[in-house]
């Protein structure tokens, strides 16, 4: 198996830009996860679905992320409009299931630069 | 939500001998407890996990401990190896069958392998 597959690797933008961050998850994996990480915040979840439907979005920081999954087999992860702060390297992950034999599969991520 | 904390934060060994990393939680209903290492320009990737009905699980030079009265778990790596540098994430898990809480990442450690 390919793994998850993320695209772009790195993405630089100038402030006010859209980005759109793209995820391809393990076929057969019901479940996707979009994580941010920074030197200052570590790790965050910002949303998950399960079989292709948002389940917690609580951790998106404003209305300026979205994030869709059409199908079971693509994602998208959607900033607009850019800002500096949105700066960090963002995951993606899926996993069987959710639960205790189901860990997290993770991409090698996207790292975006706002400038 | 799950607040988790990892000590050290950085952890400088020389190589052959032994390094152990704690993770401490708040919740108590947790029940899963995954450690995971993260190499330069990669995602997470699971290394070793342990159940709360387990105290201990062993994995050649790996081994995970747990003391749900305390809260904390411990990764334990023995015999350390230059590839062993790399930043070690844990992520304790509240599972039931209805679903999660948490997927909350600890801050990380990032271990150092000195020749």
């Amino acid at each position: 198996d390919a793994g998850v597959i993320q695209s772009p690797r790195h993405e630089v933008t100038e402030m006010g830009q859209e980005v759109t961050l793209r995820c391809k998850p393990i076929s057969g994996h019901d479940y996707l996860f979009w994580y941010r990480q920074t030197m200052m915040r570590g790790l965050e979840l910002l949303i998950y679905f399960n079989n292709n439907v948002p389940i917690d979005d609580s951790g998106m920081p404003e209305d300026r992320f979205s994030a869709k999954m059409p199908n079971a087999s693509f994602s998208t992860l959607k900033i607009q409009p850019s800002e500096p702060r949105d700066s960090a390297v963002y995951f993606c992950a899926s996993s069987l299931a959710l639960g205790l034999n189901s860990p997290l599969h993770f991409g090698n991520g996207t790292r975006l630069t706002v400038t | 939500g799950e607040n988790v904390e990892q000590h050290p934060s950085t952890l400088s060994v020389q190589e052959g001998d032994s390094a152990v990393i704690k993770c401490t939680y708040s919740d108590s209903a947790s029940n899963y407890f995954p450690w995971y290492k993260q190499e330069l320009g990669k995602g997470p990737q699971l290394i070793i996990d342990i159940r709360s009905n387990v105290g201990e699980k062993k994995d050649q030079r790996i081994a995970v401990t747990l003391n749900k009265t305390a809260k904390h778990f411990s990764l334990h790596i023995t015999e350390t190896q230059p590839e062993d540098s790399a930043v070690y994430f844990c992520a304790p898990l509240m599972y039931s069958g209805g679903g999660a809480d948490g997927l909350t990442f600890g801050k990380g450690t990032h271990l150092i392998i000195q020749p």
